[in-house]
């Protein structure tokens, strides 16, 4: 099965602190996800990337940056954490092509920002 | 902004009956694929179902998808505790590679 690794569950962050989530999936899907999840708001699309080194923004980048140098790995960025930054995030990741697969969802990250 | 929206917010079932759950969306899709995500947990790919395709079941679950209507359904038949969780509606655009545009999500509680 595709597993895909987020470094934290928790993470507890100061205002002002750059901020590294990373995630790792080791099945070489070509597509990666950067969601966040808030209560009444479900999902939303932060980053993706559908190959190395490249990255779209997704519905809410502002805040946010990301790196992916290896396919493996699609690291998300809080330039200047923000309060209003404290969610669930959740990576995820897809082989990519158009195929008829779901995607495989990360444990999740809950980042608190005080 | 969100394509999906489930109904009804929140179901409370008794353990053995059916839930059904909805999903409408706005454009034309790709796909629509159904997930559940257990409290504090990542989520989890239950099924998907093209645009060509009517009805499709996995075990207990049956999804089906109107085109004509914008909408999907999500049966879980002979319900059980375990699957007390949020579950997502999601679509994938025509076009739009496999980005997926999720819903706000339902909540079900299967009471024992």
């Amino acid at each position: 099965d595709v597993k895909v690794t987020q470094s934290s569950r928790y993470l507890v962050k100061r205002t002002g602190e750059k901020v590294f989530l990373e995630c790792v999936q080791d099945m070489d899907h070509e597509n990666m996800f950067w969601y966040r999840q808030d209560p009444g708001l479900g999902l939303r699309l932060i980053y993706f990337s559908y190959d190395v080194k490249m990255k779209e923004k997704g519905d809410i980048p502002e805040g946010y940056s990301v790196s992916r140098e290896k396919k493996e790995r699609f690291s998300l960025i809080l330039e200047s954490a923000s309060t209003n930054q404290t969610s669930m995030y959740l990576c995820a990741s897809h082989p990519g092509g158009g195929r008829g697969y779901g995607y495989t969802f990360g444990s999740g990250t809950r980042l608190t920002v005080v | 902004s969100q394509q999906g929206e489930e109904d009804p917010q929140a179901l409370s079932i008794q353990e053995g009956e059916n839930a059904t759950m909805n999903c409408s969306y706005k454009t034309s899709i790709n796909n629509l694929q159904w997930y559940r995500q257990n409290s504090g947990r990542g989520l989890v790919h239950l099924i998907l179902i093209r645009s060509n395709e009517r009805e499709k079941h996995s075990g207990r679950l049956r999804v089906t998808l109107d085109t004509s209507k914008k909408s999907s359904s999500l049966l879980i038949t002979a319900s059980r505790a375990a699957d007390t969780a949020s579950y997502f509606c999601a679509t994938a655009l025509t076009g739009a590679n496999s980005k997926l545009t999720f819903g706000k999500g339902i909540t079900l509680s299967v009471r024992p």
